[in-house]
């Protein structure tokens, strides 16, 4: 079983949609949550990382993480073409990170 | 600047070559790491380092090497390359405490014939 799961899409939404990316994970162990944002012909960047469990609010973002389910999200309200990028998920346990495949997102104007 | 560059950015070789892949920060950072990232496959860890007398292998390590010349620079080597080595190779650094948070190269894309 791998260490983390994610759809990889890929993903094309209308401008303004509201976007909901999913990850499963199978270690206990992970206690940071984190999501990398990564553009064409660009390094992976992070966006924002949800320690625990709970929600973690950053503008049109959202992080969701449930331990009891395994089950991390990143919601995206209002998106914008200039989301468009592939998000990778990463649980981390502060000293090991383990990728998601990524998920490619295209927002259409 | 790039606070962690890589090079070449593009490289095309033949097999049974030998390619170095060199990353230089001006993070300060002591953690340093080598992915390589595949479609579908997602980013996967070939050699990560600590500190400079720390070398320690990934996920992927099998034919490929690695040298921390100094804090602020790490290379990766392919002995002798093979096609299934062609793909986006990306330096990656960290402070190794709190989150840990990856700080990413802008990518080496290595085409191996």
């Amino acid at each position: 079983q791998k260490e983390v799961e994610q759809d990889p899409g890929p993903l094309s939404v209308p401008e303004g949609a509201i976007v909901s990316l999913n990850c499963t994970y199978s270690n206990s162990a992970f206690q940071y949550f984190m999501w990398y944002r990564q553009y064409s012909r660009k390094g992976p960047e992070l966006l924002m990382y949800t320690y625990s469990s709970g929600n973690k609010e950053d503008g049109r973002f959202t992080a969701q993480v449930d331990k009891s389910s395994k089950y991390i999200s990143l919601f995206i309200r209002d998106s914008q073409p200039s989301d468009s990028a592939t998000y990778l998920c990463a649980p981390s346990t502060g000293n090991q990170f383990y990728f998601g495949t990524g998920t490619s997102l295209t927002v259409i104007p | 600047d790039a606070d962690v560059t890589q090079t070449p950015r593009n490289r095309i070789t033949k097999t049974g070559k030998r390619i170095m892949l060199e990353c230089s920060q001006t993070k300060g950072h002591d953690r340093m790491y080598w992915y390589r990232q595949d479609p579908g496959l997602g980013l996967r860890l070939i050699y990560y380092s600590f500190d400079v007398k720390d070398i320690n292998k990934g996920e992927i390590s099998d034919g490929y090497s690695v040298s921390r010349q100094a804090q602020a620079k790490f290379s990766l080597s392919l002995e002798s390359a093979i096609p299934n080595q062609t793909a986006l190779y990306f330096c990656a650094t960290s402070l190794g405490f709190g989150t840990g948070e990856l700080f990413f190269g802008e990518g080496s894309r290595l085409t191996v014939l």
